[in-house]
């Protein structure tokens, strides 16, 4: 099962974006590279998803490098309210149907 | 459209004794799991289910059942609760079939505390 790996804590300015890394060297070639967040005391979130091309949707983009180790969840324009636990996941398991979720990075947008 | 629902929200067990969070989804999900997440930590999957009638084990099924008699619940209960029990959890369903797009969708978590 592939695995991941993310840092612990990031901060951004408000306004800014924020670019939060993931380390995925063992992913598979049919493996999906998930981005989820959890906001404080709630279920987590989805943001977006990928294979092999950068993806956007009104949330966040996606890069993920052309060897497919490594990929990059941006948020163009940060704000107070994306602080919150990010976490970078690899579709596992039999029959892909489970998701393995690490520690992640814990965000803080900063005013 | 609820989505998923959990009950109850916050829970408050002496050691020994059984209880079961429930777990409900409106959206014809086939897919539903219980995951639990420990203080500054992320979530671990307990015990998950692809249907009605099937179900399997996750990466921390020990102390927990759960059973899937329907396609909407899918109970998780503690048989005899530990303090280690003691944590958040989380039921989260999938739409149906295989499919990268397959968004899983969250309850707002169960509050357990094992004194």
């Amino acid at each position: 099962d592939a695995k991941t790996t993310q840092p612990t804590s990031m901060d951004c300015a408000e306004g800014r974006a924020a670019n939060l890394p993931c380390n995925h060297s063992t992913i598979s070639g049919n493996e999906y590279v998930y981005w989820y967040r959890q906001i404080h005391s709630q279920g987590p979130q989805y943001i977006i998803h990928g294979l092999k091309n950068n993806e956007t949707n009104e949330m966040a983009s996606l890069i993920i490098t052309e060897d497919r180790k490594s990929s990059t969840l941006i948020l163009p324009h940060a704000t107070l309210r994306d602080t919150a636990v990010y976490y970078c996941i690899v579709r596992v398991g039999r029959g892909a149907q489970k998701l393995v979720f690490g520690q992640g990075t814990r965000l803080t947008i900063n005013p | 459209n609820a989505g998923v629902t959990q009950t109850p929200k916050f829970q408050v067990l002496k050691t020994g004794q059984s209880m079961t969070l429930q777990c409900a989804q409106d959206m014809n999900h086939e897919y539903m799991s219980w995951y639990r997440q420990d203080p500054g930590m992320g979530l671990r999957l307990i015990h998950y289910s692809v249907g009605a009638g099937i179900t399997d084990q996750g990466e921390v099924p020990n102390g927990y059942n759960v059973s899937r008699s329907t396609t909407e619940d899918f109970p998780l209960r503690l048989l005899s609760a530990a303090p280690s029990q003691t944590s958040v959890y989380f039921c989260a369903s999938r739409d149906p079939g295989w499919t990268a797009g397959n968004t899983i969708y969250f309850g707002e978590g169960s509050w357990l505390t094992v004194v």
